[in-house]
């Protein structure tokens, strides 16, 4: 069965401290992963996903599938990273979600 | 290109009245799929459709339905509203489910009561 586990919450780091937000996954298959963001009053839309190996705002994601991670990484937290972040797995017909973190960017 | 328009933004409802979520998008997206989004749970999946005349379940289905006559608008009708439904919905489009950008609507707010 798919499944998408963020373990974290809440995450809270300071402005300029590097940020790690994790995220860990189960699927069978050859696992699709993306990142998706909400900034307060803004509709969900996408962060990046694994397959573009792409860094967008500071962000990258590396898949480990021999650790089923997909963790979310950068290394100087800006205030305006401040957002709920999910990791979600493309399974069939369906999009999984984790339960997200909330970043808050301390100045 | 307004891209995926949900309305209303924010409703209240009585225990037992029936409603629906409009959902509309422009990109010419055969995905479409219903979310609802409840605090320490994520977004789960109610319904989805991969072409107009085709729906089926998600996650969480009970309690709605849905239909999909043109490519173009996915409605989710409450059939019977109960406090349980309390919730932020979203509609979501995208070309695919596999390896596709999904893009969202800007959530209905909806509240029984």
């Amino acid at each position: 069965a798919q499944r998408v586990t963020q373990p974290e919450k809440l995450l809270s780091v300071f402005k300029g401290a590097p940020v790690e937000l994790k995220c860990n996954y189960s699927y069978s298959g050859s696992p699709e992963l993306f990142w998706y963001v909400q900034y307060s009053r803004q509709r969900l839309q996408l962060l990046l996903r694994h397959i573009s190996r792409e860094s967008i705002k500071g962000f990258t994601a590396d898949l480990n599938k021999g650790e089923t991670s997909f963790h979310l990484k950068k290394p100087f937290a800006q205030e305006e990273d401040s957002a709920m972040y999910y990791c979600a797995l493309s399974g069939a017909n369906n999009l999984f979600f984790g339960t997200g973190t909330r970043l808050t960017v301390i100045p | 290109n307004a891209g995926v328009t949900q309305t209303p933004k924010f409703q209240v409802l009585k225990t037992g009245q029936s409603m629906t979520l409009q959902c509309a998008q422009d990109m010419n997206h055969e995905y479409m799929s219903w979310y609802r989004q409840d605090p320490g749970m994520g977004l789960r999946l109610i319904h989805y459709s991969v072409g107009a005349g085709i729906t089926d379940q998600g996650e969480v289905p009970n309690g709605y339905n849905v239909s999909r006559s043109t490519t173009e608008d996915f409605p989710l009708r409450l059939l019977s509203a109960a406090p349980s439904q309390t919730s932020v919905y979203f509609c979501a489009s995208s070309y695919g489910t596999s390896g596709f950008e999904a893009f969202f609507g800007q959530g209905t707010r909806l509240t029984v009561v």
